[in-house]
């Protein structure tokens, strides 16, 4: 099975800030890899599919990169509406693994 | 406009069943793999189960595999998930979510999710 890992696990940001987390897979996925996020007592919500495509009515302040095993989820200028938690997930293998999420709080 | 409607959560004892439908609307259903994904109170997402746009075939987490099905009723638009010999680790928010890619066998990023259903295992 592929595992996901992210980090970090948490971090601390102002509005304003330029924020990054990485996922990275057990064994290669190609480009099947895909961002959401999700807000408390809400479903997730997609953000980047296919490594770097970014989902339609998302701003273009997220962006992701990243094939084979490493990938980036960048915010350019984290915005009040951003704190949340950030989960990247697998769609190489038909175990759609999720990673353990990053949650971004208020510095 | 596309959504999806979770329902049949509840509190069951150890060991029961239960049926959770996803009913879905805005879309054409019949053209789209589904999936079901879980929440624990707390914690992180995970994936439970697949099931291909035609019905054909279905994948599902090690986790649940032999105790969850997963199935669809395309002329009632409508997901399931029947979940059997319940335990408490599987006390969580379960979602149905739409892939975002039509006719595609393998399944893929899901971009619609329903406001999910609370399912509790305890005696």
């Amino acid at each position: 099975d592929i595992q996901m890992t992210q980090s970090p696990s948490s971090l601390s940001a102002s509005v304003g800030d330029r924020v990054t987390i990485t996922c990275r897979a057990s064994q290669s996925i190609n480009i099947y890899l895909n961002w959401y996020q999700q807000k408390p007592g809400k479903a997730p919500k997609l953000l980047i599919y296919s490594a770097t495509n970014l989902q339609s009515g998302v701003p273009s302040r997220f962006s992701g990169s990243g094939s084979g095993t490493e990938f980036t989820l960048t915010i350019s200028s984290l915005q009040p509406e951003d704190f949340a938690t950030y989960y990247c997930q697998q769609s190489s293998s038909t175990l759609f693994t999720f990673g353990p999420g990053t949650t971004v709080d208020v510095k | 406009q596309v959504q999806l409607v979770e329902s049949g959560g509840g509190v069951i004892p150890p060991g029961g069943s239960l049926r959770l439908s996803c009913t879905a609307s805005g879309f054409p259903f019949i053209k789209y793999g589904m999936h079901w994904v879980r929440q624990a109170p707390g914690k992180g997402l995970e994936w439970v189960a697949f099931i291909r746009y035609d019905g054909s075939k279905e994948y599902y987490a090690n986790s649940v595999k032999g105790r969850f099905t997963i199935s669809r009723d395309k002329s009632k638009n409508t997901l399931y998930l029947h979940l059997s010999s319940l335990r408490p680790e599987d006390t969580a928010v379960y979602y149905c979510a739409k892939d975002k890619f039509d006719s595609l066998m393998r399944g893929d990023a899901s971009d619609v999710w329903g406001q999910g259903t609370m399912v509790t295992v305890s005696s």
